[in-house]
């Protein structure tokens, strides 16, 4: 079983609020992600890192910000939450190319 | 840019029933492919995965997968669904950069509901 965990599961905040989403793993892995999932939809990578001190914006544009300053954490970050930002937010990591990524249970995020 | 097609967004089957979920990727290389699985509220969990080799795959609760060069295709697959199959299913490819090598970058299907009736 996956070593990968997010919290809060669930969050609902006022506009105009900044929010920190959580994300840690337990397995070493050098790759972690963040994919944004709208109900119904796919999920789209918004940012990910290669190891410490390494960010990337992903494919879909996002006001969110990430840091890696342990290879185990991978916390995003937006800093004025709004309604357009409600969505699920999934946490990944992996431990290199051709490997599948391991998923978090998500943080379902809703601003109000 | 490389895409990934879940043609069917809803199935419904009845328990005991074969079930075939089908994805078909766009890409100009054989990609590495994935179905994970997905229950309300939790994450994903990974079904199967092919890289080379064998075109039909196993993978956990009984699927497998069938990889399809021709058709661009990678279908899930399961004999007899079991009312824990219920759940959402996507199909993700993984594609190498320019530089040969892959950051592990998922493009993902939009999903297929299954439901089950008993």
């Amino acid at each position: 079983e996956a070593d990968i965990y997010q919290t809060p599961r669930y969050l609902v905040i006022g506009t105009g609020k900044k929010i920190t989403l959580e994300c840690s793993q337990t397995m070493g892995h050098d790759k972690m992600y963040w994919y944004q999932q709208d109900p119904g939809m796919e999920l789209h990578l918004i940012h990910y890192s290669y190891g410490v001190n390494s960010t990337e914006k992903g494919d879909l544009s996002s006001e969110s910000t990430v840091s890696r300053i342990r290879t185990e954490h991978f916390p995003l970050t937006l800093e004025s939450a709004r309604p357009s930002h409600t969505s699920q937010y999934l946490c990944a990591s992996s431990v290199g190319p051709y490997t599948e990524a391991f998923f978090g249970q998500g943080t379902r995020l809703t601003v109000v | 840019a490389q895409s990934v097609t879940q043609p069917d967004i809803h199935i419904t089957v009845s328990e005991g029933a074969s079930l075939e979920l089908r994805c078909n990727y766009s890409y100009g290389a054989t990609p590495y492919l994935f179905w994970y699985v997905q229950s309300p509220g939790q994450g994903l969990q990974l079904l199967l995965k092919y890289f080379s080799g064998d075109t039909l795959v196993q993978g956990i609760k009984g699927f497998e997968a069938e990889f399809k060069r021709s058709q661009s295709s990678f279908n899930l697959r399961k004999p007899s669904v079991h009312w824990s199959d219920a759940a959402e299913y996507f199909c993700a490819v993984q594609v190498p950069n320019a530089g040969g090598t892959s950051y592990g970058k998922l493009t993902f299907g939009q999903g297929t509901i299954l439901t089950v009736h008993p």
